[in-house]
This record gives C-alpha cells, sequence and structure tokens, in this order.
C-alpha cells in the first residue's frame, strides 16, 4: 500500500535551517509530482513547494520563494525540504503529498503525517 | 495564480440535517479540452493529515460515504453533506489543481449543533 513517512522537523530558532524528509513506499516513485503543504495554528492549508516527477521543475509559494528548496532522489524514493532563514511565521505542520503521474495535474491522493516545525527565539 | 475562497468560514448544523459549503475560484478551473474542473475537495480533523474527499469536482473517492457529494462547474462549486454525522466535524478545504500554485480555499469548519 501507498505510504509516506515523514521525519525532520522540530524547534528552531529564527534564521537557522532545517530539513525534512518524506520516505515512499508502495507505489513507483520516479513516475509521480510531489508535493510539500503547511498548515499554520490558526490557518488554512498552503503548498509551499512542488516538484516534477523528474525533477525538472519546480514551483513555490510567494512566502518561501528564495529561502526554501525541495529536492527529490528517485533511487531512494525519497523527497526532502531544505528549509533555510526560517522565520516565526514557518511554524506549521508540514505535510508531503503525493499529486499525479508524469507531468500531469491531479488532487493530491495520499498525504504523510505530519511534522511540525516550530521556529522560536 | 488562481485564488480560492470559501463560503462560510463556519457551519453548525444538527444532526441528520444537511450541511452545504461553497467554494470560488478566481478563474476557471474547466480544462476545455477534457471538458473536467480540476477541483478537489479534502477534510480535515485534529491531529490528521488531510483526507481526499472528491476529485474532479463531483467524484467521490473509493470508501467516501455517499451523503457526500460535490456539484459545480468553472468557478463555483458546492460540497454538499447530506445528513450530518457525528464523526464528519471537521475543516473542509476546496483545492484547484488547474495551475501550479496548486491552492486551496481558507477552510470550512463544520461543527454539530
Amino acid at each position: 500500500q501507498v505510504q509516506l513517512v515523514q521525519s525532520g522537523g522540530g524547534v528552531v530558532q529564527p534564521g537557522r535551517s532545517l530539513r525534512l524528509s518524506c520516505a515512499a513506499s508502495g507505489f513507483t516513485f520516479s513516475n509521480y509530482g510531489m508535493y510539500w503543504v503547511r498548515r499554520a495554528p490558526g490557518k488554512g492549508l498552503e503548498c509551499v513547494a512542488v516538484i516534477w516527477y523528474d525533477g525538472s521543475k519546480e514551483y513555490y509559494s510567494d512566502s518561501v520563494k528564495g529561502r526554501f528548496t525541495i529536492s527529490r532522489d528517485n533511487s531512494k524514493n525519497t523527497l526532502y525540504l531544505e528549509m533555510n532563514s526560517l522565520r516565526v511565521e514557518d511554524t506549521a505542520v508540514y505535510y508531503c503529498a503525493r499529486g499525479g503521474p508524469e507531468g500531469s495535474y491531479r488532487r493530491f491522493d495520499y498525504w504523510g503525517q505530519g511534522t511540525l516545525v516550530s521556529v522560536s527565539s | 495564480d488562481i485564488v480560492m475562497t470559501q463560503s462560510p468560514d463556519s457551519l453548525t448544523v444538527s444532526l441528520g440535517e444537511r450541511a452545504t459549503i461553497n467554494c470560488k475560484s478566481s478563474q476557471s478551473v474547466l480544462y476545455n479540452s477534457n471538458n473536467k474542473n480540476y477541483l478537489a475537495w479534502y477534510q480535515q480533523k485534529p491531529g490528521q493529515p488531510p483526507k481526499l474527499l472528491i476529485s474532479w469536482a463531483s467524484t467521490r473517492e473509493s470508501g467516501v460515504p455517499d451523503r457526500f457529494s460535490g456539484s459545480g462547474s468553472g468557478t463555483d462549486f458546492t460540497l454538499t453533506i447530506s445528513s450530518l454525522q457525528a464523526e464528519d466535524v471537521a475543516v473542509y478545504y476546496c483545492q484547484q489543481y488547474y495551475d501550479e500554485a496548486f491552492a486551496f480555499g481558507p477552510g470550512t469548519s463544520v461543527e454539530v449543533k
């Protein structure tokens, strides 16, 4: 069965860096677009980073552009989110999610369990 | 980028009654070449990841109870829970997957009266 298992996260000071990982199993990881979505306290869902199935294309929300980098290692079936210059407003639960096959635009059908990132001095 | 809005922000409904949530996109999410609306609905309960309920605006996912239904086209969409159950208490989000922003609506909180 499809599984997305997240790791990383924790408490970090403003300006510092953190890396999240998402290990995929149960499907051909290299065939699917992958995403990072966050939910800040008291707020709704925000798709912050997108990566195409082959890593050829990326997209970032304005709120994280220039600070966050999404990447993937298809040989390890793992998705990453490198978060630099973290701000208090980046505090949120972060989820990885699976999208559509190859370059297709599709809904997010499987989600990781979520990991809390807390940015505080 | 397409912007999604939802109404109401919150909804209190008696058990067994109907709940209706509206979602609007700033531009059409109907892709003319295949006549499909690139619109999904998700349910999120506290402490859990979002769960996909409906895709293509009206196609229920496998295992989703038939009291959940989606409708609409173009820029205006609706999620209906025909007979609210206690386990339906959650926040509901619409999402467009028409462009690479994959934007979500702000969410609608559904509670039991």
